[in-house]
């Protein structure tokens, strides 16, 4: 079975830090990998998703994520974070066609001046 | 493209009535949604499958005489909780599946029962 652990609950980082944000999954075959952003009382929006082909995959709002198959990784990384992205973020994976997305529990980021 | 919406966004009911939300995909066909339940605080459970034209698959412990599922059109789906009580309250979110391998989610529906 399908399953996404992010280990950190929450984390806070200062405007202007890099940002790391781990995600592991297990799957049997090769996952379709996606990253969710949350705000509160909002809906999922896409990051960036990873179904084949480069590892380093880049997103919407100078995000990107690396696909390590060795290490069943694909964690989520920006340079410098922003207030704005202060959020709850998914990691999800799925087998693609009408299989529905697993996702992670997901991991609060704080960001301080 | 691939803008999925519910309706409606916010709803408060009293307990025992029943209440229907609905999750439309805009601009594409969805032979397939999802319906996902997410308490505060938590990650989103999957409660079911809606394929369009059948039956939907229920996850195990969702109740399918509580939480009605129809997908009547390849741009509609409704879930309707029935009998709600305050324990149902929750945001309750649909996702539709496009162009294969991508799911876009809709903005969510948040549920509270008094």
């Amino acid at each position: 079975a399908q399953s996404v652990t992010q280990p950190d609950i929450h984390i806070t980082v200062s405007e202007g830090a890099s940002l790391e944000l781990r995600c592991n999954y297990s799957y049997g075959a090769t996952p379709y990998l996606f990253w969710y952003v949350q705000s509160p009382g909002q809906g999922l929006q896409l990051l960036l998703k990873y179904f084949s082909g480069d590892t380093l995959v880049q997103g919407i709002k100078g995000f990107e994520a690396e696909f390590k198959r060795s290490q069943s990784s694909f964690n989520l990384r920006k340079p410098s974070v922003h207030w704005s992205d202060a959020a709850e973020y998914f990691c999800a994976v799925g087998a693609g066609g009408n299989t529905p997305l697993v996702f992670g529990k997901g991991t609060r980021l704080s960001v301080i001046a | 493209g691939a803008v999925v919406s519910q309706h409606p966004s916010w709803v408060i009911c009293k307990s025992g009535t029943s209440v229907k939300i609905e999750c439309r995909s805009l601009d594409f066909q969805a032979t397939t949604m999802f319906w996902y339940r997410q308490f505060p605080k938590q990650s989103l459970m999957l409660m079911a499958t809606s394929n369009e034209g059948s039956k939907a698959t229920y996850e195990q412990g969702v109740e399918k005489d509580k939480f009605l599922i129809n997908h009547a059109s390849l741009t509609l789906s409704t879930l309707t909780v029935t009998s709600a009580h305050p324990e149902d309250s929750s945001f309750y979110i649909c996702s539709a599946r496009y162009r294969g391998n991508e799911q876009f989610f809709g903005p969510g529906t948040r549920l509270t029962v008094l």
